[in-house]
C-alpha cells in the first residue's frame, strides 16, 4: 500500500457545474477525513467517517455538498451548483484510530 | 472553538541557521499535537507527532515541544537546508470520537543557500 491517493489531481470546471472526488485511504484505516484548504490557509474540516458512517460535518459543509462511504473503503465527495468560492485544494487523510494521520497528495479544483 | 495560531508567517533564514518555529492554540483540552510540513500545491506529510501526555518528540534535525497547559509548540530545525523550505503547518487533534484536527495557517519557511 503506497499510502492515501486522491483523484483527479486538478479539477477545472464552470460555474454551475457538478463535480466528483475520490479518496482511496490506506486500506487498514477505519477512519477518513475530508479537508479544504484555501490558499494561504491551513486546511479546514469538512467531514468524518468511521468506517461507512459519516458522523460528524462542519457547518462549512453546505447542502451542495455530500460525501460517501458506501463501503468502509473508499469515499466520494460531491460538490453540486458549484460556485467560485468552491476553488480551493480538497484533501483526504486516513488514519487506524488515533494513530498518526495520512493525508493524500489533494484535489485542486478551479471554478471559472 | 480551538483556534491555532502559527508565528511568524513567513521566514527567512541563510542555510546553516538554526530555527523555532511557533504554533500557540486556545483549547488544552487535546489528544496530540502534529506537526506537518507541505510543499507547493502539494498534499501534508508529516514531521512529528506528540501525544498529550508527552513533552516533546525528535526526529532527526527536528525537535518538537509541548507545553499543553500554557497552549504553545515549538518546532526547532536544526542546521537547516535549502531543502528544508517548505509552509510548516501545526495541526491540534480534539478529544472527541471524531478527532478532528484544527490547522494554523502555516509558517513558510524559505533557506537561501
Amino acid at each position: 500500500d503506497t499510502g492515501v491517493s486522491q483523484d483527479p489531481r486538478h479539477k477545472i470546471t464552470k460555474r454551475g457545474q457538478n463535480v466528483t472526488f475520490r479518496c482511496d485511504p490506506i486500506s487498514e484505516h477505519n477512519r477518513l477525513y475530508w479537508y479544504r484548504q484555501t490558499l494561504g490557509q491551513g486546511p479546514e474540516f469538512l467531514t468524518y467517517f468511521q468506517n461507512e458512517a459519516q458522523l460528524e460535518k462542519s457547518r462549512l459543509l453546505s447542502d451542495r455538498f455530500s460525501a460517501e462511504r458506501p463501503k468502509g473503503s473508499f469515499s466520494t465527495l460531491e460538490i453540486q451548483r458549484t460556485e467560485q468560492g468552491d476553488s480551493a485544494m480538497y484533501l483526504c487523510a486516513s488514519t487506524e484510530q488515533f494513530t498518526d494521520r495520512y493525508f493524500g497528495p489533494g484535489t485542486r479544483l478551479t471554478v471559472l | 472553538k480551538q483556534e491555532v495560531t502559527q508565528i511568524p508567517a513567513a521566514l527567512s533564514v541563510p542555510e546553516g541557521e538554526n530555527l523555532v518555529l511557533n504554533c500557540s492554540f486556545t483549547d488544552s483540552a487535546i489528544y496530540n499535537l502534529q506537526w506537518f510540513r507541505q510543499d507547493p500545491g502539494k498534499g501534508l506529510t508529516s514531521l512529528l507527532l506528540i501525544q498529550s501526555s508527552q513533552r516533546e518528540q525528535t526526529s532527526g534535525r527536528l525537535n518538537a515541544s509541548l507545553d499543553k497547559s500554557s497552549g504553545r509548540s515549538t518546532l526547532y530545525i536544526a542546521a537547516s537546508q535549502p531543502g528544508d523550505s517548505a509552509t510548516y503547518l501545526c495541526a491540534v487533534r480534539d478529544n472527541t470520537n471524531a478527532g478532528k484536527s484544527t490547522f494554523g495557517d502555516g509558517t513558510t519557511l524559505t533557506v537561501k543557500p
